[in-house]
């Protein structure tokens, strides 16, 4: 089945620095990869997701990039502020299986 | 829109007695609901994946005769958590799946703590 390795485990920042979380997956054959922020407590909250056929995304302060060849694909987050302290988890496949989440702490 | 919830949001049940958690989605039909577990400061981890009127698919390790899944409409799915322990104590969150032409978008419910004493 499918393996989805996610680094780091815990990511502090200063606040207005990027951070980025990179993880790989096994499968070849998936072609979907959300990233789900969680707070404590909290349902988890896709906030950016890519597919296989394009090799990067951009929302805003967040961006998706995938490289299928690798198989790897990283949450970039930039210009960070208090408010993006959380747990982070990627995820991929069909039927979602997800990394160990990072927990990232910007620094005021 | 793509509104998942689930009931009840707590639930606290004495060993060897059962317990049912409702997900619903509210605004969409949902061909495909997933179930995950998890614990304090660990990821999801997917129990089982349940299809609209069929049999569900437990991942390895998962008890089917534990936890039970019914996916009886488009639009809700239930896990019975049967004769609880205390090792059973998680958090439960289920996931509807709205597939709409490009995306296969997951939304998840508020989940359920249980507490087995």
């Amino acid at each position: 089945g499918e393996n989805v390795e996610q680094h780091p485990s815990t990511l502090s920042v200063q606040e207005g620095d990027s951070a980025v979380i990179k993880c790989t997956y096994s499968d070849s054959a998936s072609n979907y990869f959300p990233w789900y922020k969680q707070e404590l407590g909290k349902r988890p909250q896709l906030i950016i997701d890519i597919r296989s056929n394009v090799g990067e995304k951009k929302d805003q302060r967040i961006a998706v990039t995938l490289n299928k060849t690798a198989k790897h694909f990283s949450l970039h987050i930039t210009e960070t502020q208090p408010e993006d302290s959380a747990v982070y988890f990627c995820a991929a496949t069909f039927k979602t299986i997800f990394g160990a989440g990072t927990r990232l702490f910007v620094k005021a | 829109g793509a509104v998942v919830s689930q009931h009840p949001s707590r639930v606290i049940c004495k060993s060897g007695t059962s317990v049912k958690i409702e997900c619903r989605s509210l605004d969409f039909q949902a061909t495909t609901m997933f179930w995950y577990r998890q614990f304090p400061k660990k990821s999801l981890m997917l129990m089982a994946t349940s299809n609209e009127g069929s049999k569900a698919t437990y991942e390895q390790g998962v008890e089917k005769d534990k936890f039970l899944i019914n996916h009886a409409s488009l639009t809700l799915s239930t896990l019975t958590v049967t004769s609880a322990h205390p090792e059973d104590s998680s958090f439960y969150i289920c996931s509807a799946r709205a597939t709409s032409g490009y995306t296969d978008t997951q939304y998840f419910g508020p989940g359920t703590r249980l507490t087995v004493l």
